[in-house]
């Protein structure tokens, strides 16, 4: 399908485990970028990436591991889950273009750390 | 330090009438605003936006207020519908540097009641 995807849509992990998001855009926009969602916080960027192979940190990166091998593949990996990562992760991607275009969000992974 | 902010958490309005959603900044690197709706399960979506040369903008019900002399901006939404029942973020980026990343406010959820 078109668009950008986020697989799994739900996920229960337990603290310590090592749990993998993906996301996937089919217009093969530059930027990628990786948020949370808490209440009282709104959305808080994780990491970010310019291109293939170029990643940096946003504002709350602790814990978190990005890796961007192709274009349209932004996975994030929680090396070692705690329950302090209980949130909805929501993937988004701009094109490159213009200082100033919208992102575009995937429909979300929540996942809760027990 | 929460550079976007929305201080009201919810707001509700009667069908018909106007809603207005409030938010203000304090980083006057900002010179680009959005806001963008969220509905339940599903990720934010692009609304409108606004640049700091411009004072207004307007997309059909939905406009956008900018006062640069009060780090403040609003959206107007006229008239109100059920169907704009849904979170409302504000979200700004800068010109240099952080062009590339939305710094988000916490949300206001909108109700629209018949």
């Amino acid at each position: 399908d078109a668009g950008i995807t986020q697989s799994p849509r739900y996920k229960i992990t337990e603290t310590g485990r090592q749990v993998t998001l993906m996301c996937h855009q089919t217009w093969s926009h530059s930027y990628m970028f990786w948020y949370r969602q808490d209440l009282g916080h709104g959305l808080r960027l994780i990491y970010y990436s310019a291109a293939a192979d170029i990643t940096d940190k946003g504002e709350v990166p602790d814990g978190y591991v990005v890796s961007r091998s192709k274009t349209e593949n932004f996975p994030l990996t929680l090396e070692s889950a705690t329950r302090s990562q209980t949130s909805v992760y929501f993937c988004a991607s701009r094109p490159g273009a213009g200082s100033y275009n919208e992102q575009f969000f995937g429909p979300g992974t929540r996942l809760t750390v027990l | 330090d929460q550079q976007v902010k929305q201080n009201s958490p919810s707001l509700s309005v009667q069908e018909g009438r106007i809603s207005i959603l409030n938010c203000d900044y304090t980083n006057s690197m900002f010179d680009y605003f959005l806001w963008y709706k969220k509905y339940p399960a599903e990720g934010p979506t692009f609304l409108i936006s606004i640049s700091s040369i411009k004072d207004k903008n307007e997309d059909g019900r939905f406009t956008v207020f900018l006062n640069k002399s009060a780090k403040h901006l609003s959206l107007h939404i006229v008239p109100s519908q059920p169907g704009d029942s849904a979170v409302y973020f504000c979200a700004a980026t800068g010109h240099t540097g952080t062009a590339s990343k939305l710094t988000f406010g916490t949300g206001t959820r909108l109700q629209v009641t018949l």
